[in-house]
């Protein structure tokens, strides 16, 4: 599976857009990239998922781009609520298999 | 609520003793997932299962761990002779495989075990 690489952490205030950028250079062409919410004491909760170009939900919005090598998950008009860690994944696309995770990116909201 | 539950939420062991945890997945979910997750780490593989088959087990889970899902519905994992280095959270995950769209895995609260 392809390894991904993602900042370790990032803070943002409050109403702000948030970009948080993954890079997944050996990614193979059956992959998808995946991204995973993870709140304090909670399992992590899937929240977008996508192949190429832009993918939109009511959460987020996924960002990817040709070469598919990297992708952005964008958080619009964050809220204290969505301090958490988020986490880049590659996985195939029916996701029928065990997900690997990295370390993820630890957001924190500030008012 | 029909989600992923575990059971217990939090368990205090001394070294040496066995635990139980249990996993009750999203009802008619064939596969089964286990987790560990350490601090500052994201979740690790375990083991899962299709229905009551384990299908594959990771290296992290050494002979003092085992796992079953005897009916196909809630699973239990199992540690003997609990170390100190077992100290972690374990997470259970449960999805429906299809033929067609993305599994999602929903993930269950966790047992977060503590072992002194």
């Amino acid at each position: 599976l392809a390894k991904t690489t993602q900042p370790i952490s990032m803070d943002s205030y409050e109403g702000q857009e948030v970009n948080i950028t993954c890079s997944h250079n050996n990614i193979a062409t059956n992959d998808y990239i995946t991204w995973y919410q993870q709140f304090p004491s909670q399992g992590p909760r899937f929240i977008i998922q996508g192949y190429k170009t832009k993918v939109t939900n009511e959460v987020a919005s996924l960002f990817i781009p040709a070469d598919r090598k990297s992708s952005t998950l964008s958080l619009p008009r964050v809220s204290l609520s969505d301090t958490a860690v988020y986490y880049c994944l590659v996985v195939p696309y029916s996701g029928n298999t065990p997900l690997v995770f990295g370390k993820g990116t630890r957001l924190s909201v500030i008012a | 609520d029909t989600g992923v539950s575990q059971n217990p939420r939090h368990k205090i062991t001394k070294r040496g003793q066995n635990v139980t945890f249990r996993c009750d997945p999203i009802s008619e979910h064939n596969r089964l997932y286990w987790y560990r997750q350490t601090l500052g780490q994201g979740p690790e593989f375990l083991t899962y299962f299709q229905n009551e088959a384990q299908l594959e087990k990771s290296r992290l889970l050494s002979d003092r761990f085992s796992a079953e899902r005897p009916k196909g519905s809630f699973s239990t994992l199992e540690i003997q002779r609990t170390e100190q280095g077992d100290s972690a959270m374990y997470l259970c995950a449960s999805s429906l495989v299809t033929s067609s769209s993305y599994n999602e895995q929903f993930f269950g609260p966790g047992t977060r075990l503590t072992v002194l």
